[in-house]
Formats: structure tokens, C-alpha cells, sequence
């Protein structure tokens, strides 16, 4: 059983384009996590959900729209796609806000073109 | 942004020797993660240390903080080939929610 998963696992696109990204955690988490790691590996979060509430919003461009129509779904909506976008964005939930530790998704490698 | 710091950026053993590796803070924390990424995949935790502890074992693994240097370490002991990954402290010092450092990559030779 995949605790946290995440679609598609590779996204090859092209400039400008709209996309969107999964994920699903079936540990019964209130909280969900967007993170985008880049190429020199760090590691930077982009959004929390608690509870289908927006709890951070870190400083990321408005082309990027998370939505969580339940608890156990965060799903991450990019608007024209840049070449900057580049970049391997994570999946995570944790039981309950923060802090405690978080279970990760095995990653969307995005790349643009 | 990144807080942590790891060092070294990257280390490089043979296998059955130790591993250490270290994550500086800048902040009070209540507590320290530490995570392993394999090549291609997702982070892993591996143990969670909170600040009024100063060492935790879990297994091969033992951690320590030191809240007045702001620091923590990671021992891997008979280091084994499998350990070949990228190790990440996280820290709540910038309140709710976990920053990560930028990792150190471990490679363990057969």
C-alpha cells in the first residue's frame, strides 16, 4: 500500500502550458504538503493544507494553485509553464500540522521545455 | 528559504566504516529531523530529536543536538552500501513549518 502517492511520476511539457500534478495520502493526515526541490537538491515548501484549509503560502508565484477537495487530496495546478519550473516537486502529509514528522511522495520530475 | 546547513556537501566512506555528517540552525527549535532520500525518490524520516534531548539511537543511527552550538549530528555506523543517499536535517525554527537544509550525499563504496 503507497502511503503517499503522487501522478504522474515524469512530466515533459512545453513552455507555457498548463498543468497539474496529484497526490493522495491514505494515512488519514489532516495535513498535506507541496515542496519543490531543485536541482542542486534543496528542498523548499511551497504549500500546506490543514484540513482542506490553506495554512502557508510561501512565496510562490500565482501561476501555481493548489487544490484540496478533500483531506486525503492535494493537488497542485501550474499555470504557463516556465523554464524556471524545472524541478522535482514533492508530495508530503503529516498527522497534524507541521513540525511532527512528515511522509513524503516519491516525487514529479517536471521538466519544461 | 534554508536555514540548516549540512556539512560536509559531500562525504564518501568504505563500507563497515562510520559516517558522520552535520546540520547547523540559525534559531530555537523544538525539534530536528533527520531524512534520507535515495537517488530518485521521495525523503525518508529517520529519527526526530527534540530540543531537550541530546542523543537518540535508532538502530545504526545515533543523533545529537546541541542547542547552545546550534548544532546536530548524524552517526551511521558500519556504514553498508544501501546507505548510498542524500541525508536532510529539518528544523521548526522558522515556526510552523519544517525548513530543510541542503543535504549531504553519502556515498558508501563496496
Amino acid at each position: 500500500d503507497t502511503a503517499v502517492s503522487q501522478t504522474p511520476k515524469y512530466l515533459v511539457t512545453q513552455m507555457g502550458n498548463d498543468k497539474s500534478i496529484k497526490c493522495e495520502q491514505n494515512l488519514g493526515h489532516d495535513t498535506m504538503y507541496w515542496y519543490k526541490q531543485d536541482s542542486k537538491k534543496f528542498l523548499k515548501i511551497m504549500f500546506s493544507y490543514n484540513n482542506k484549509e490553506l495554512i502557508i503560502n510561501e512565496t510562490v508565484p500565482n501561476r501555481f494553485s493548489p487544490k484540496s477537495p478533500d483531506k486525503a487530496h492535494l493537488n497542485l495546478h501550474i499555470n504557463s509553464l516556465e523554464l524556471g519550473d524545472s524541478a522535482v516537486y514533492f508530495c508530503a502529509s503529516s498527522q497534524d500540522f507541521a513540525q511532527e514528522t512528515q511522509y513524503f511522495g516519491p516525487g514529479t520530475r517536471l521538466l519544461v521545455l | 528559504s534554508q536555514q540548516g546547513e549540512e556539512d560536509p556537501q559531500a562525504l564518501s566512506i568504505q563500507e563497515g566504516e562510520n559516517a558522520t555528517m552535520n546540520c547547523s540552525y540559525k534559531t530555537s527549535i523544538n525539534n530536528l529531523q533527520w531524512y534520507r532520500q535515495n537517488s530518485g525518490r521521495g525523503l525518508v524520516h529517520l529519527i526526530l530529536i527534540r530540543s531537550n534531548e541530546r542523543e537518540k539511537h535508532s538502530g545504526r543511527l545515533r543523533v545529537t543536538l546541541d542547542t547552545s552550538k546550534k548544532s546536530s549530528s548524524l552517526l551511521i555506523t558500519a556504514s553498508r552500501a544501501a546507505d548510498t543517499a542524500s541525508y536532510f536535517c529539518a528544523t521548526d525554527e522558522m515556526g510552523n513549518m519544517l525548513t530543510f537544509g541542503g543535504g549531504t550525499r553519502l556515498m558508501v563504496k563496496p
